[in-house]
C-alpha cells in the first residue's frame, strides 16, 4: 500500500497568515493527489484534485502543487472558515490511502 | 442538490452483522461509481469499499475483505455495505461517497453525513 505521509500534524495561525501543509507518498503517485477539510461534525469536503486542479466553488486562496511523492496545500490567506481538519489523499493505485490529518488551529 | 443519505448504524455485539445503506440524490446515480470510507472516533479517514456504475469492478480495503460486502442497486439509487463478523476495530463514522467517474477513480466529490457503528458488548 501507498503510505502518505503529512506533515504538521497540527499548526497554529492567524487570520490572513499564508499557511502550507505537505504531503508525501511512500512512491510516486504522479499527480493523481486530493486535498480535503474536514470540520468538527461534518463530512469531509473536496478541495484539490489532480494534486492542482481546484474543485468548482472552492476559494482561490487554496491551492495545490507537487508531483511525485511530494505535494503542498497553500492557503495564501487565512481566514475564519478555515480552520479544520485537512487531508491528503492519493487515488494512483487501488487500496486508496489518506494522510493522518494535519489540524489548522487558531493561534 | 447531490445529497447522500446514509443509515442502518447502530450498536452491535462483536461477531454479529449489520447492513448499512446509502440513499442518492440530486444525480444520476448509475453514472458514477461509489465508496464507503470510515472514520474513527477521533481519528482519520480510510477508504473501505468501492464498486463501479454497473458493479462491474468492486474492491475493498485489506481490513475489511472477506468481512464486507458492498452492492448497488441502480433502480433504487442506493448503495450498501454488509458488513458481518464484525470486530470492536470496525467501529467509525461510515460515509457514502460518490466517485467523479463510472469507473473507480477513486476521489470523492460528495459526502453524506455518516452513520455511526458501534461494535461493543
Amino acid at each position: 500500500d501507498i503510505q502518505m505521509t503529512q506533515s504538521p500534524s497540527t499548526l497554529s495561525a492567524s487570520v490572513g497568515d499564508r499557511v502550507t501543509i505537505t504531503c508525501r507518498a511512500s512512491q510516486s503517485i504522479s499527480s493523481w493527489l486530493a486535498w480535503y477539510q474536514q470540520k468538527p461534525g461534518k463530512a469531509p469536503k473536496l478541495l484539490i484534485y489532480k494534486a492542482s486542479s481546484l474543485e468548482s466553488g472552492v476559494p482561490s486562496r487554496f491551492s495545490g502543487s507537487g508531483s511525485g511523492t511530494e505535494f503542498t496545500l497553500t492557503i495564501s490567506s487565512l481566514q475564519p472558515d478555515d480552520f479544520a481538519t485537512y487531508y491528503c489523499q492519493q487515488y494512483n493505485s487501488y487500496l486508496w490511502t489518506f494522510g493522518q490529518g494535519t489540524k489548522v488551529e487558531i493561534k | 442538490e447531490v445529497q447522500l443519505v446514509e443509515s442502518g448504524g447502530g450498536l452491535v455485539q462483536p461477531g454479529r452483522s449489520l447492513r448499512l445503506s446509502c440513499a442518492a440524490s440530486g444525480f444520476t446515480f448509475d453514472d458514477y461509481a461509489m465508496h464507503w470510507v470510515r472514520q474513527a472516533p477521533g481519528k482519520g479517514l480510510e477508504w473501505v469499499s468501492g464498486i463501479s456504475w454497473n458493479s462491474g469492478s468492486i474492491g475493498y480495503a485489506d481490513s475489511v475483505k472477506g468481512r464486507f460486502t458492498i452492492s448497488r442497486d441502480n433502480a433504487k439509487n442506493s448503495l450498501y455495505l454488509q458488513m458481518n463478523s464484525l470486530r470492536a476495530e470496525d467501529t467509525a463514522l461510515y460515509y457514502c461517497a460518490k466517485d467523479v467517474d463510472t469507473a473507480m477513480v477513486g476521489y470523492f466529490d460528495y459526502w453524506g453525513q455518516g452513520t455511526l457503528v458501534t461494535v461493543s458488548s
